[in-house]
C-alpha cells in the first residue's frame, strides 16, 4: 500500500501571501490530521477531518483552515502568511478517528 | 487536557549501550500511547503502540516500551543501541474516547556514537 503523500514537498512564500497544501491518505483511510512541526514548539495539532467533517481543531488562528474531500484527500490553507508560519506541515491518516496515525513526509514551508 | 513530558531533550550514547527514554503523561482516563521515530531526513514512523492488554509492548527494530499506569509513564527501551538508531523520538498520547487529539511530547534527540 502506498503511504501518505503530501504535495508540494517544499514551498517558499512571502509574508501576506496564502498557501494551500495537499494530503492524500493511505488508501482506505478516512481520517486525516494535520500538524505543524517547528524546532521550538515541536508537533502541534492543527485539525482532524473524518468523512469531510472537522472533528477537532487545535489552538491556531483562523488563518489556518482545512477541508476534506469525498475521496478523503485533504487540503489545508494558510492565509496572510507570517514569518512564524515557517515550519514543516505534517499530514497523518488513519482508518478512523482513534486508530493509529501514519504520517506523510511533510511540506516544508519557508515564509520570507 | 492531556499533556506529555519527555524530560530527556538530548541523549548521547555509545553503540551497544542500553537505552531508556522517559515519557510521562497527564490524563486521568484511559489512554492510547505511542512512540514515533523520525530518522534524519525521513518522516515520522510508528515505533510501537499500546492500546490495551500486556503493558510491555514490543515494536520494530528491537524497541520495547512499558506502560506503568500508576506512574503515568510509557518509557521506551532498547537493550543495545546501534549507530542507525540516531534519530528523534516522540512519545504521544490520545484519550481513547471522545474527540481528544493526539498529543506529542517535545521529542528526545538520540545521538549514537560509533
Amino acid at each position: 500500500k502506498a503511504g501518505v503523500t503530501q504535495t508540494p514537498r517544499y514551498l517558499i512564500k512571502t509574508r501576506g501571501q496564502q498557501v494551500t497544501l495537499s494530503c492524500s491518505p493511505i488508501s482506505g483511510h478516512r481520517s486525516v490530521s494535520w500538524y505543524q512541526q517547528t524546532p521550538g514548539q515541536g508537533l502541534q495539532f492543527l485539525f482532524e477531518y473524518f468523512s469531510e467533517t472537522q472533528r477537532n481543531k487545535g489552538n491556531f488562528p483562523g488563518r489556518f483552515s482545512g477541508r476534506q474531500f469525498s475521496n478523503s484527500r485533504s487540503e489545508m490553507n494558510v492565509s496572510t502568511l507570517e514569518l512564524g508560519d515557517s515550519a514543516l506541515y505534517l499530514c497523518a491518516s488513519s482508518a478512523s478517528p482513534g486508530e493509529t496515525q501514519y504520517f506523510g513526509p511533510g511540506t516544508r514551508l519557508l515564509v520570507l | 487536557a492531556q499533556s506529555v513530558s519527555q524530560h530527556n531533550h538530548h541523549v548521547i550514547l555509545s553503540e551497544a549501550a542500553s537505552l531508556e527514554l522517559g515519557c510521562n503523561y497527564s490524563y486521568g482516563g484511559t489512554v492510547n500511547l505511542f512512540w514515533y521515530v523520525q530518522y534524519p531526513g525521513q518522516h515520522l514512523q510508528l515505533l510501537l503502540k499500546y492500546f490495551s492488554g500486556d503493558p510491555l509492548v514490543k515494536g520494530i527494530k528491537g524497541f520495547e516500551a512499558e506502560f506503568i499506569k500508576s506512574k503515568f509513564s510509557f518509557n521506551l527501551r532498547k537493550p543495545s543501541v546501534q549507530w542507525s538508531d540516531t534519530a528523534e523520538y516522540f512519545c504521544a498520547v490520545k484519550a481513547n474516547f471522545g474527540n481528544e487529539k493526539l498529543t506529542f511530547g517535545t521529542g528526545t534527540r538520540l545521538t549514537i556514537i560509533p
